[in-house]
């Protein structure tokens, strides 16, 4: 069981708005900066947004990363079909004293 | 342009010990942005942090296979390198090398680049 709680799954249609949420504690979210990966099938995962919201050189402005509080979330604007892959938040965990993932999220484009 | 790579066995018997490593290029191993990392990812599974180390300095590692863990580094070849003892096939997975970027704790979680990944089963 993962400290941070992710959907299983997420789908929406070309053209959408999906959110993908990451949920933890003052432990982890609530104190440190969020990350997301996206890992395409078949490959390694990818850094995604990082430091919350921030995207690395060469990510689409598509994609969007938020916090509050004690939760995140992904957001994917314009859906497109290679946009389909696992998705997967990360955050460094104070009570643990080590980095921790979310479950994963799969994102199916319809 | 930093990448990594890593290689080893794609094989290793139950109670073995699994060995991999790590070579990093377009950037040195021993610079100022020391950290480094293991992470791993089994079949069809979620990823699962392994280690995050920095060359000459602390380490950090899963406290579930910390007893199992050896890190070592190579500067003249650029390479780290991760050995995991006592395998058992719950230890079959992808496993990745990757850069903590902003060091460990707060930013502990932002990973890269990462490599490719290298499959290895545990079997008999």
């Amino acid at each position: 069981q993962s400290v941070l709680t992710q959907p299983p799954s997420a789908s929406g249609t070309p053209g959408q708005r999906v959110t993908i949420s990451c949920s933890g504690s003052t432990s982890n979210i609530g104190d440190n900066i969020v990350n997301w990966y996206q890992q395409l099938p078949g490959t390694a995962p990818k850094l995604l947004i990082y430091s919350d919201n921030q995207r690395p050189s060469g990510v689409p402005d598509r994609f969007s990363g938020s916090k509050s509080g004690t939760s995140a979330s992904l957001a994917i604007s314009g859906l497109q079909s290679e946009d389909e892959a696992d998705y997967y938040c990360a955050v460094w965990d104070d009570s643990l004293d080590c980095p921790v993932f979310g479950g994963g999220t799969k994102l199916t484009v319809l | 342009q930093l990448q990594l790579q890593e290689s080893g066995p794609g094989l290793v018997k139950p109670s073995e010990t699994l060995s991999l490593t790590c070579t990093v290029s377009g950037g040195s191993i021993s610079s100022n942005s020391c950290y480094w990392g293991w992470i791993r990812q089994p079949p069809g599974k979620g990823l699962e942090w392994i280690a995050s180390f920095c060359y000459g300095a602390n380490s950090y590692y899963n406290s579930s296979l910390k007893s199992r863990i050896t890190i070592s580094v190579d500067t003249s070849k650029n390479q780290f390198s991760l050995r995991l003892s006592s395998v058992t096939a719950t230890d079959t997975a992808v496993y990745y090398c990757a850069r903590p970027t902003a060091g460990v704790r707060g930013g502990g979680a932002w990973f890269d680049p990462w490599g490719r990944g290298t499959l290895v089963t545990v079997s008999s």
